[in-house]
């Protein structure tokens, strides 16, 4: 069975840095099938796709248009997980943020519990 | 990207009664590599994340109870619950992964009448 267990805070400054870690067990963030990505949820936005990490044989990394030059999704191998840091942070980028796994069989089978971010001073 | 359009915004059903929820994408999400429909529905209960239900249009994820079908072709497709239960009360959406970005539909709920 796999999950995703989420960490970081739910409290960031406006022009600084969201820093989120997904952590996964029941799979391996360098399966060459999965691909590991980070969703957001807002009332004003609805449900957002906003990047995912992958391993075939090499990594890759795709990003939303939207925030491309905000946006940084990394694996770490060592720990099993994936993080999502988006610098410079508006209000507007207060949301639900989840990260979820797509496979090529079924979509974004596995999600996890969600963190509740806030851009507040 | 692709735009994902959901109908109704809302609908009230009685206990036992069918529920349909469209949802109509702007360009087509058949992916021709397979010939399938890269088209998925997720049901979301206050304070969980997403749940696939669907996927492939017409596929029903591991354990979603069978009064739940999935349909359509080209850019119309269509979510189904043949006999409402209790639990199954949520916000349903609609979501495209034929083309990067994934996009979703802006949500349909589901109350009792």
């Amino acid at each position: 069975q796999v999950q995703l267990q989420q960490s970081g805070p739910g409290l960031v400054k406006p022009s600084q840095t969201l820093s989120l870690t997904c952590a996964i067990s029941g799979d391996s963030v360098s399966s060459n099938s999965a691909a590991w990505n980070w969703i957001r949820q807002s009332p004003s936005r609805g449900l957002e796709w906003l990047g995912r990490t992958y391993y075939r044989s090499t990594w890759y990394k795709d990003y939303a248009v939207s925030v491309k030059s905000r946006i940084t999704i990394n694996p770490d191998t060592s720990k099993n997980q994936f993080s999502l840091q988006l610098n410079s942070v508006t209000p507007e980028d207060s949301a639900v943020y989840y990260c979820a796994r797509t496979t090529p069989i079924s979509d974004l089978d596995y999600w996890g519990q969600g963190t509740l971010v806030t851009v507040s001073s | 990207d692709i735009v994902m359009t959901q109908s109704p915004d809302s609908l009230a059903v009685s206990l036992g009664e069918r529920a349909t929820i469209n949802c109509k994408s702007s360009q087509s999400v058949l992916y021709s590599s397979d010939n399938k429909h890269y088209l998925a529905w997720y049901q979301q209960k206050p304070g969980q994340p997403p749940k696939l239900l669907i996927y492939w249009a017409s596929t029903r994820e591991s354990g979603v109870p069978d009064r739940f079908s999935g349909s359509g072709s080209g850019t119309d497709f269509t979510l189904t619950i043949s006999s409402l239960q209790a639990e199954d009360v949520a916000v349903y959406f609609c979501q495209q992964y034929s083309t990067t970005p994934r996009t979703f539909g802006q949500g349909t709920k589901v109350e009792i009448k």
